[in-house]
């Protein structure tokens, strides 16, 4: 069965300092990825996806992600981070053709 | 163009009652996907509906059940509520039925059963 762990509860990071959220997945074919962020109140924002090409993928507000097959693994990454990006990212796997599998969130807390 | 929209955002329940949560799919959109978030936890597909007709299910029992309606607006209706149940449920519109198909979220509503 397909499944995504985000093992890492909570991260804490100082703004300006570089981020990266973990995300291992579990999944027979080659997966399609996600990484959506969640704020209070709001519903989940798609960042990024990959699918096929090249395996670093760039997203919305500064993001990036590289896919490594060999550590089933799509990280999530940002070079410099703002107080803003402070919420709850949730990487995902496209199972069964047409259902998001989710992993557990990793909640971002930025100090400055 | 209006984003997908959610009613009501929240609702308190009790234990054996039945809901019904209300989603607007995005405009063009002919697809809406069902979600189940649980404190603390990512989300979980509960079903999809395609064009009015169910086209995937998750694993919850079958006291969950929705409808799509021919402007694509959707239903989702729990019967014979459980303690369990209570979470924030999600529902995302996409313009087709296919996970490579960006599925766009609304707020949610909130839900909770004593």
């Amino acid at each position: 069965a397909q499944s995504v762990t985000q093992p890492d509860i909570h991260i804490t990071v100082s703004e300006g300092a570089s981020l990266e959220l973990r995300c291992n997945y579990s999944y027979g074919a080659t997966p399609y990825l996600f990484w959506y962020v969640q704020s209070p109140g709001q519903g989940l924002q798609l960042l990024l996806k990959y699918f096929s090409g090249d395996t670093l993928v760039q997203g919305i507000k500064g993001f990036e992600a590289e896919f490594k097959r060999s550590q089933s693994s799509f990280n999530l990454r940002k070079p410099s981070v703002h107080w803003s990006d402070a919420a709850e990212y949730f990487c995902a796997v496209g199972a069964g053709g047409n259902k998001l599998v989710f992993g557990a969130g990793t909640i971002l807390r930025v100090k400055s | 163009e209006t984003g997908v929209t959610q009613s009501p955002t929240h609702l308190i329940k009790t234990r054996g009652q039945q809901v019904t949560l209300r989603c607007s799919s995005q405009s063009g959109h002919n697809t809406v996907s069902w979600y189940q978030q649980a404190l603390g936890q990512g989300p979980q597909f509960i079903f999809q509906y395609y064009r009015e007709e169910e086209n995937g299910r998750g694993n919850f029992p079958p006291r969950f059940s929705g409808l799509q309606f021919p402007n694509y607006s959707s239903e989702l209706n729990v019967n014979a509520l459980e303690l369990d149940d209570s979470a924030l449920y999600l529902c995302a519109s996409s313009l087709g039925g296919s996970v490579t198909d960006t599925q766009y979220f609304g707020p949610g509503t909130r839900l909770t059963v004593l």
